[in-house]
C-alpha cells in the first residue's frame, strides 16, 4: 500500500524568505501523480502545484516549485519570497493512474509566515 | 470553468439524529466523486468514492453512508449521528482514467455533534 510521509509537523519563515517543506512516500508503481495541496484557515483545500511521475522536469507555479527525485521517492516544495498568504496547512498527496484516481494525503505540515 | 459546492456550511447535530450533506459539482459530466472527514488539526480520510450514479465506494466501515442519486450530485448521510462523527467534511471530484489525475475540493462542511 502507498504511504505518504511527511516528517516537519511545524514550519515557520520569515516574509520573504524561502522555505522548502519535505516529503517522502513508498510505491511500487512506475506512474502516478504527486500534488501539494493547501489548507488556509478557512479550510478550503486548494491545490498548489502537481507533479506527473513520467516527467523529469520539477513543476514550477510562480513562487511554489517541487524538488521531484523520483529514486529517492522524495517531493519536497519550495516555497520562495514567502509571504502572509502562505501561512496554512499543506498537504502531501500521491495519486495512482487508476478508474477512480484515489489520492492519499500526507499527516501535513503547518507553515506560518512570520512578518 | 467548473464549481464544486456542499452545504451547509456548518452544521450542529445531537447525538442519535439524522444527518444529510449535500455535495453538488458544476460544469463537467461524469466526474469522481469523494467524501473526505478531517479531524481538528489531522490529515484527510477517504470516506466513500463514487466513478458513477448508483456506484459506491465505502473505504472506512462505519457510522455513515454516501449516495449517488445524480451524475454530479453526492451525498453522505446517517440514521444516527455519534460524538465521534463530528470533524470537517470535505467533496472532492476528479476526472475519471485518463484525466490529470488532479481533485478539486469544496469548500467542506463544519459538523459538530453534541
Amino acid at each position: 500500500a502507498q504511504t505518504v510521509t511527511q516528517s516537519q509537523p511545524e514550519m515557520s519563515v520569515q516574509e520573504a524568505e524561502t522555505v522548502t517543506l519535505s516529503c517522502t512516500y513508498d510505491t511500487s508503481e512506475n506512474n502516478y501523480y504527486l500534488f501539494w495541496y493547501k489548507q488556509p484557515p478557512s479550510r478550503q483545500m486548494i491545490l498548489v502545484i502537481r507533479q506527473e511521475a513520467y516527467k523529469q522536469q520539477n513543476a514550477t507555479e510562480n513562487r511554489f516549485s517541487v524538488n521531484f527525485q523520483k529514486a529517492a521517492k522524495s517531493f519536497s516544495l519550495k516555497i520562495s519570497d514567502s509571504q502572509l498568504g502562505d501561512t496554512a496547512m499543506y498537504f502531501c498527496a500521491f495519486g495512482r493512474q487508476t478508474s477512480y484516481d484515489k489520492v492519499i494525503f500526507g499527516p501535513g505540515t503547518s507553515l506560518s509566515v512570520i512578518p | 470553468s467548473q464549481t464544486i459546492h456542499q452545504w451547509p456550511a456548518t452544521l450542529v447535530q445531537p447525538v442519535g439524529s439524522p444527518l444529510s450533506l449535500e455535495c453538488t459539482v458544476e460544469g463537467t459530466s461524469n466526474p469522481n466523486l469523494y467524501w473526505y472527514r478531517q479531524a481538528a488539526g489531522r490529515g484527510l480520510q477517504l470516506l466513500f468514492y463514487s466513478v458513477g450514479i448508483g456506484q459506491i465506494s465505502s473505504e472506512v466501515p462505519q457510522n455513515l453512508s454516501a449516495s449517488r442519486p445524480q451524475d454530479r450530485q453526492f451525498i453522505l448521510s446517517s440514521k444516527k449521528l455519534l460524538l465521534s462523527d463530528s470533524g470537517f467534511y470535505l467533496c472532492a471530484w476528479g476526472l475519471g482514467s485518463g484525466g490529470p489525475g488532479t481533485q478539486y475540493f469544496g469548500p467542506g462542511t463544519r459538523l459538530l455533534v453534541l
